[in-house]
This record gives C-alpha cells, structure tokens and sequence, in this order.
C-alpha cells in the first residue's frame, strides 16, 4: 500500500528566507505526486503535480525517486505563504493518500 | 459554477443517530470521491465514484457507511448509528479523469463538519 510522510507537523520561518517542506513516499508503482495547500479558511487546492514541472507561486517541487521524495521548495517566503500544504500521491491515476500535513509560518 | 458544493457545512447529532451529507461535484466531472479528516491529519480516502459506480472503498469505511451516486451526479454519504468517533470534517471533491488515467486535478468542496455528542 502507498504512503506518504511529511515529517514537520509545523516550519517556521521569517520573511524572504528559504522554504524546504518536506515529503516522502512509499510505492512500488510509478506515482503520481502532487502538493496541495489550505489557506486559512479555504478548501483545500492543488498547488502544484509534478509532471507538469512547473513553478507556481514561487514553489517547485522535484520528484526524486532514488530518494523516494518530493520536496516542496520556495527561495523567499513570503507572508501570504503561510497556510497548510499536503503532500499527495496517486497511484495509477486513482484516489490520492495525503501525507499529515505541514504548517507552514512565515514571520515578518 | 461555483465549484464542489456539501451539504449542510456543519452538523451535530446525538450518539446514534443516523446523518447524511450531500455532495454536488463541478458539472461534467464524472469522478466523485469521498475524504475524512480529522484535527491535525491530512484528509484520508473513504470511497470513490466514476459515474455512478463506486470503484474503490477504503477499509476505513464501516458498515455503518454507505455512500451513493445514483445518476453520476450528486452524491450522498450517510453515515448510520453514529459513534463519537465519527467527528469529523467529511471531505467532497470531483475530476475528469481522463482516458490514460494521468494528470487528474481533484477540486475539493468545503467540507461537512460533524460532531457527534
């Protein structure tokens, strides 16, 4: 069975440092993984997949599968960063297992 | 379209009795899918549709739970004889998922809140 981990219930950080949220996973497929993210007061929303390669909001995430990880990564926070982000995988297309979460605080 | 609707947003009940939460997905989107989440957890998978079928089951999923589709549309979770356990925020969402099975976005709903006292 998949599953994913993120080992940080809560990061803090100040304003304009860098941003590592972190994101393992387990499945002997090849997955699809994605990061989702809930503002305060916001349904939860797709940030970003990662066969779209994409940056969205300053965020990249590379999936490394040597590692077994998808890292989601910003150079500078920025206050409206602040929210939860889930790590999510799907296997073969179906239903996706969340990771637990990871609070993201950025200070001013 | 105002996206991934669930009703009612929130809801309490007395230990045993039985609830229903209604989910109307965005509008053409054949793949309908149930979530629970509880404080400090990331939403986990109960049941899952593709038109009317219901493809997938968690084994989180008691028999106290049943979950419908019955014309590919909306669907209703209903949740019978329940149990404080079962407080929880219940999770809508919806996709198109397409033919080679990749790159399904999920739109999720607000979510049900139930509290069961």
């Amino acid at each position: 069975a998949q599953r994913v981990t993120q080992p940080e219930k809560l990061l803090s950080v100040f304003k304009g440092a860098p941003v590592e949220l972190k994101c393992n996973y387990s499945y002997s497929g090849s997955p699809e993984l994605f990061w989702y993210v809930q503002y305060s007061r916001q349904r939860l929303q797709l940030l970003l997949r990662h066969i779209s390669r994409e940056s969205i909001k300053g965020f990249t995430a590379d999936l490394n599968k040597g590692e077994t990880s998808f890292h989601l990564k910003k150079p500078f926070a920025q206050e409206e960063d602040s929210a939860m982000y889930y790590c999510a995988l799907s296997p073969g297309g179906r239903a996706l297992t969340f990771g637990s979460g990871t609070r993201l605080q950025v200070q001013p | 379209d105002t996206g991934v609707s669930q009703d009612p947003r929130h809801k309490i009940t007395k230990r045993g009795q039985n609830v229903t939460f209604r989910c109307d997905p965005i509008s053409e989107h054949n793949r309908l899918y149930w979530y629970r989440q509880t404080l400090g957890q990331g939403p986990e998978f109960l049941t899952y549709f593709q038109n009317e079928a219901q493809l997938e089951k968690s084994r989180l999923l008691s028999d106290r739970f049943s979950a419908e589709r019955p014309k590919g549309s909306f669907s209703t979770l209903e949740i019978q004889r329940t149990e404080q356990g079962d407080s929880a925020m219940y999770l809508c969402a919806s996709s198109l998922a397409r033919a080679d099975s990749s790159g399904n976005t999920i739109y999720f709903g607000e979510g049900s809140w139930l509290t069961v006292v």
